[in-house]
């Protein structure tokens, strides 16, 4: 799987868009990108996931760049409840292990 | 439809003693993970079950093993604990080979090892 990196921790303003990055410039035509976030003491919950195109559901979006090397998630107006460890994984869709890395602890500010 | 559950959700365990743990996945779900989480190693995957076969593998001593039920139900044993295995225990199911094989976690089962 490929290798992601991610800023250690980050913060936001309440109500602000949060903007994630993550570098994966080692990532094979065939992985995905996937995001997870953990609240604490919770187990991890699923937000997003993407090949090529950009992705947008009821709780975020995810932007990849053209040459697929990084990724950005966004959340568009994040709340305190969006306090949480976010996860960037590559993975291929038909490989169910999840390789974690160390994530980004994102902190929103009242 | 119901979601992943765990249990127990706490246990405290006395090293050298044996541990197991149960999870039940998401009905229809026939693949399950397992993962150990720990401050100072963080999320680390340990093995992966689909039809009652091992079908993935992480870095963990033999002393860590696990099984899956015909109904999809699975468990994960730790022998000889050691203090090092205190950790959260998480277990994830999904349906393998979809379009969008997302895991969904379970609360996890807190392991203290004393």
């Amino acid at each position: 799987d490929a290798k992601t990196t991610q800023p250690p921790s980050m913060d936001c303003a309440e109500g602000r868009a949060a903007n994630l990055p993550c570098n994966h410039s080692t990532i094979s035509g065939n992985e995905y990108v996937y995001w997870y976030r953990q609240i604490h003491s919770q187990g991890p919950q699923y937000i997003i996931h993407g090949l090529k195109n950009n992705e947008t559901n009821e709780m975020a979006s995810l932007i990849i760049t053209e040459d697929r090397k990084s990724s950005t998630l966004i959340l568009p107006h994040a709340t305190l409840r969006d306090t949480a460890v976010y996860y960037c994984i590559a993975k291929m869709n038909r490989d169910d292990k999840i390789i974690f890395g160390k994530g980004t602890r994102l902190h929103i500010l009242p | 439809k119901a979601g992943v559950t765990q249990t127990p959700r706490y246990l405290i365990k006395t090293r050298g003693q044996q541990v197991t743990l149960s999870c039940s996945p998401i009905s229809g779900h026939r693949s399950v993970s397992w993962y150990q989480q720990t401050p100072g190693q963080g999320l680390q995957f340990l093995f992966e079950y689909f039809s009652e076969t091992q079908r993935n593998k992480g870095n963990f001593p033999g002393r860590f093993s696990g099984r899956q039920f015909s109904n999809s139900r699975s468990e994960m044993n730790v022998s000889t604990l050691e203090l090092g295995d205190s950790a959260l225990y998480l277990c994830a199911s999904s349906e393998p080979f979809s379009s969008g094989t997302e895991a969904f976690f379970g609360q996890g089962t807190r392991l203290t090892v004393v």
